[in-house]
């Protein structure tokens, strides 16, 4: 079956700081990945796709290539803010109209000024 | 657009007693997946819908758990009766076309 394996956290980074946080996926055929972003008492929300091998998603500075040797999708920031202080999700989608999505545990980011 | 709607936003209520979530989904959108997210387990999804249609609900976790989506802009999740380990966040999301999904701002429930 699918599935989705994310680097453990918490994850605590100075301002400024480079984040990376892995992501690896398990899946038939080419699914759709994605990163959702979870910012405290709120759901989950988009925060960048890609659709095929070596396609790079990217928003608010963070960014992430599909690479499908390797079966990751990890995601990178090179300069953090106070305000990117989340959980981050990665997640996978079958190409199917219907169906649900895979998502991993969730990598819990505080950054410090 | 609204995005997802969920009502209500927080509900306390004690052990035994029904509640039900309710869900707004996007106008447009085919598919509604009801999750629940507690400390200990994560992100767990509940049962989802295709066309108002269950497709999969083998994430309920016991029959006081049931949902219900009787048109395409309303759905149910109903606990009945309810308990205190049943305490968690229950978000609502629909998904269209592209997969991606938009998630409510969740109703958080406490059961004393």
């Amino acid at each position: 079956g699918n599935s989705v394996t994310q680097m453990e956290g918490p994850v605590t980074l100075s301002e400024e700081a480079f984040l990376t946080i892995n992501c690896t996926y398990t899946a038939t055929g080419y699914p759709s990945l994605f990163w959702y972003v979870q910012y405290p008492g709120e759901g989950l929300q988009l925060l960048l796709k890609a659709t095929k091998a070596d396609d790079k998603g990217s928003n608010k500075g963070f960014e992430a290539t599909y690479r499908k040797e390797t079966t990751s999708f990890h995601l990178e920031k090179g300069s953090v803010q106070v305000s990117d202080s989340a959980v981050y999700f990665c997640a996978l989608k079958r190409r199917t109209n219907a169906g649900k999505s895979t998502f991993g545990d969730g990598t819990t980011l505080t950054v410090k000024p | 657009d609204a995005g997802v709607i969920q009502s209500p936003r927080h509900e306390v209520t004690e052990m035994g007693q029904e509640v039900t979530l309710r869900c707004k989904p996007i106008s447009g959108h085919n598919s509604l997946f009801w999750y629940r997210q507690t400390m200990m387990r994560g992100l767990e999804l509940l049962i989802y819908f295709n066309n108002n249609v269950p497709i999969d609900d083998s994430g309920m976790p016991e029959d006081r758990f049931s949902a219900k989506m009787p048109n395409a802009s309303f759905s149910t999740l109903k606990i009945q009766p309810s308990e205190p380990r049943d305490s968690a966040v229950y978000f609502c999301a629909s998904q269209g076309q592209g997969y991606i999904q938009y998630f409510g701002a969740g109703t958080r429930l406490s059961v004393l």
